[in-house]
């Protein structure tokens, strides 16, 4: 399964857009690309996933190169209620997700 | 739409003992993996069920079991108890067979404390 790569952390002013990098250089034509973010002490979050189109939802979004070897997650206007762990997972088709060290985000007021 | 619901939210044994984990997946979800999580190896993943079948199964030794129900409802067992075993365990369901265009929702875990 396809392994990612992410810095192990990153700062952001609040109110400023946080985009946070993931390379992903073996991923395979079928497999999708998923971020996720945990906050201390709690479950593992979904925020949006993406196959090569650009993604958006009410919390962020995603783009992807056409190449489909790096992604980049967009929180448009970071709060501090963003500062957590965030995950990029590209998905085994065996319903296996693999997690990495992810990066962690700290807004900052 | 009720998250997916992990029972008990906090648990204390002893090396040697045997524990039972509950997940309530999200009405409809038919797929439910565990995942344990600790400091030092991060996110693993255990097992993953579909229809009451295992699919999937991470490394892990024979201690660690899990089954699930008619109803889609998820248990995981952990024997013979030992200290590494202290973790946080959570569960996660997804509605389609096939996960890679389907998310993972997880609940908020089982904190396992072994002493």
């Amino acid at each position: 399964d396809a392994k990612t790569t992410q810095p192990p952390s990153m700062d952001c002013a609040e109110g400023r857009a946080a985009n946070l990098p993931c390379n992903h250089s073996t991923i395979s034509g079928n497999e999708y690309v998923y971020w996720y973010r945990q906050i201390h002490s709690q479950g593992p979050q979904y925020i949006i996933h993406g196959l090569k189109n650009n993604e958006t939802n009410e919390m962020a979004s995603l783009i992807i190169t056409e190449d489909r070897k790096s992604s980049t997650l967009i929180l448009p206007h970071a709060t501090l209620r963003d500062t957590a762990v965030y995950y990029c997972i590209v998905a085994n088709t065996g319903n296996q997700f693999y997690f990495g060290t992810g990066t962690s985000l700290t807004v900052i007021p | 739409k009720a998250g997916v619901t992990q029972t008990p939210r906090y648990l204390i044994k002893t090396r040697g003992q045997q524990v039972t984990l509950s997940c309530s997946p999200i009405s409809g979800h038919r797929s439910v993996s565990w995942y344990q999580q600790t400091p030092g190896q991060g996110l693993q993943f255990l097992f993953e069920y579909f229809s009451e079948t295992q699919r999937n199964k991470g490394n892990f030794p024979g201690r660690f079991s899990g089954r699930q129900f008619s109803n889609s409802r998820s248990e995981m067992n952990v024997s013979t108890l030992e200290l590494g075993d202290s973790a946080l365990y959570l569960c996660a369901s997804s509605l389609e067979r096939e996960a890679y265009n389907s998310p993972l929702h997880f609940g908020n875990g089982t904190r396992l404390t072994v002493t």
